[in-house]
């Protein structure tokens, strides 16, 4: 059973577009990363958000978490080829991170 | 820093054969984790650890044995591969705390034929 979908699955956009990622859960989290992995590498953490509502900002990236603490969103203000990855948003609860099914994202220059 | 390590990085068995995967890592971390990752499903947790002498099951744990006997290493052990096996492992540590990082090695490609 897989506990966070994401959506899109893939997506494919134009450098300089904008873009939303979403992760979503009818389970409730203590916390919610999103991680960014590089094909033949592991995954990296992007962000970690705790409190429902909260936004963090990485640079052009823009994280939210729930109210509810069941969904994430990710998004991206005009993209750039250095984006190009699978975004993967991790829920942790009962001691463990449950990965989401990931979001392929490629970005043309 | 050497992070986490996972050896082979690639690997092709036959159905029926056994293997372990290696992982080691260098931060002191007492959590370790072993994920599969396949096309469209993200990563699924296997089997681990939160301490040396302590393991678990994760979402899909079966056909895979793991053991810890120290802090740094933390093995997963294929008795008898199957093609549904086949897929790339990620081996994963973090601090203790619930908001702590993961930090993955750079995965092992197993084929099973």
């Amino acid at each position: 059973t897989q506990l966070l979908e994401q959506s899109p699955q893939f997506l494919s956009i134009q450098e300089g577009e904008n873009l939303t990622v979403y992760c979503n859960s009818s389970s409730v989290f203590s916390s919610l990363q999103w991680y960014r992995q590089e094909p033949g590498e592991g995954p990296v953490l992007l962000v970690t958000v705790v409190t429902g509502g909260e936004v963090k900002k990485l640079k052009r990236l823009t994280f939210q978490f729930g109210d509810a603490r069941k969904d994430s969103s990710l998004h991206i203000t005009a993209a750039q080829p250095g984006d190009t990855g699978l975004y993967l948003c991790a829920g942790f609860t009962g001691n463990q991170f449950y990965f989401g099914t990931g979001t392929s994202l490629t970005v043309i220059p | 820093n050497a992070g986490v390590t996972q050896t082979p990085k690639f690997q092709v068995l036959k159905t029926g054969q056994s293997m372990t995967l290696q992982c080691a890592q260098d931060m002191n971390h007492e959590y370790m984790s072993w994920y599969r990752q396949d096309p469209g499903m993200g990563l699924r947790l296997i089997h681990y650890s939160v301490g040396a002498g302590i393991t678990d099951q994760g979402e899909v744990p079966n056909g895979y044995n793991v053991s810890r006997s120290t802090t740094e290493d933390f093995p997963l052990r294929l008795l008898s591969a199957a093609p549904s096996q086949t897929s790339v492992y990620f081996c994963a540590s973090r601090g203790v705390l619930n908001t702590g990082e993961l930090f993955f090695g750079e995965g092992s490609r197993l084929t099973v034929l």
